[in-house]
């Protein structure tokens, strides 16, 4: 079955680095978009940034805009968000997300998220 | 950026009422909008793509449809395990913006 499996959360100080990363499995990942979406501790859903199968095409939320990176290796079937600059409103659940694209894109089938706690 | 503005904020409603969701995008995005069901703690699930497409394995008292920029899901008759949080989101042009969300409670 699909599964994707965030791991690499965890408690940053202000201004520092994580690396997030997110194992795909039961798909050919290869052929799939992945993106990035967070959610802060009782708010709503943000969309951080996507990835497209093959890599050729990244894109970001304003927001995190040359502080994040959204990378992937197809080979090991995982996804990576490198995150610099960290400020205390990124403070959220990371949730990684399939993308079958097509026409339409849509995100059907997510991970169990992990938890980014930026301190001051 | 395309601003998704979705209403009510919070619901009451009882078993087997009907349910309207509303979702409104700053300019035209076509049909690219989904709708995505999260209960608390767990992640989010697709429910409708498109628009009006419902995604596999998800009961078809859920429905989507469009009118211009007003997007509407419709739960038909609220079973137990609905009571949760329902986001839209649309997915024209990137950043992939979603609404702030309806959360639907028991009356």
């Amino acid at each position: 079955q699909v599964q994707l499996v965030e791991s690499g959360g965890g408690v940053v100080q202000r201004g520092g680095s994580l690396r997030l990363s997110c194992a795909a499995s039961g798909f050919t990942f290869k052929s799939y978009g992945i993106h990035w979406v967070r959610q802060a501790p009782g708010k709503g859903l943000d969309w951080v940034a996507v990835i497209w199968y093959d890599g050729s095409n990244k894109f970001y939320a304003d927001s995190v805009k040359g502080r994040f990176a959204i990378s992937r290796d197809n080979s090991e079937n995982t996804v990576y968000l490198q995150m610099n600059s960290l400020r205390a409103e990124d403070t959220a659940v990371y949730y990684c997300a399939r993308d079958p694209g097509g026409i339409t894109s849509s995100l059907d089938h997510w991970g169990q998220g992990t938890l980014v706690t930026v301190s001051s | 950026d395309i601003q998704m503005t979705q209403s009510p904020s919070s619901l009451s409603a009882s078993v087997g009422d009907r349910v309207t969701i509303t979702c409104r995008a700053s300019q035209s995005i076509g049909s690219y909008l989904n709708w995505y069901q999260q209960k608390a703690g767990k992640a989010p699930k697709l429910l409708i793509y498109a628009a009006s497409s419902l995604q596999s394995g998800v009961p078809s008292r859920f429905s989507g449809s469009a009118s211009g920029t007003d997007f509407t899901l419709t739960i038909s008759s609220l079973q137990p395990e609905d009571f949760a949080s329902y986001y839209c989101q649309q997915s024209y042009i990137t950043p992939f913006t979603f609404g702030q969300g309806t959360k639907l409670e028991i009356k």
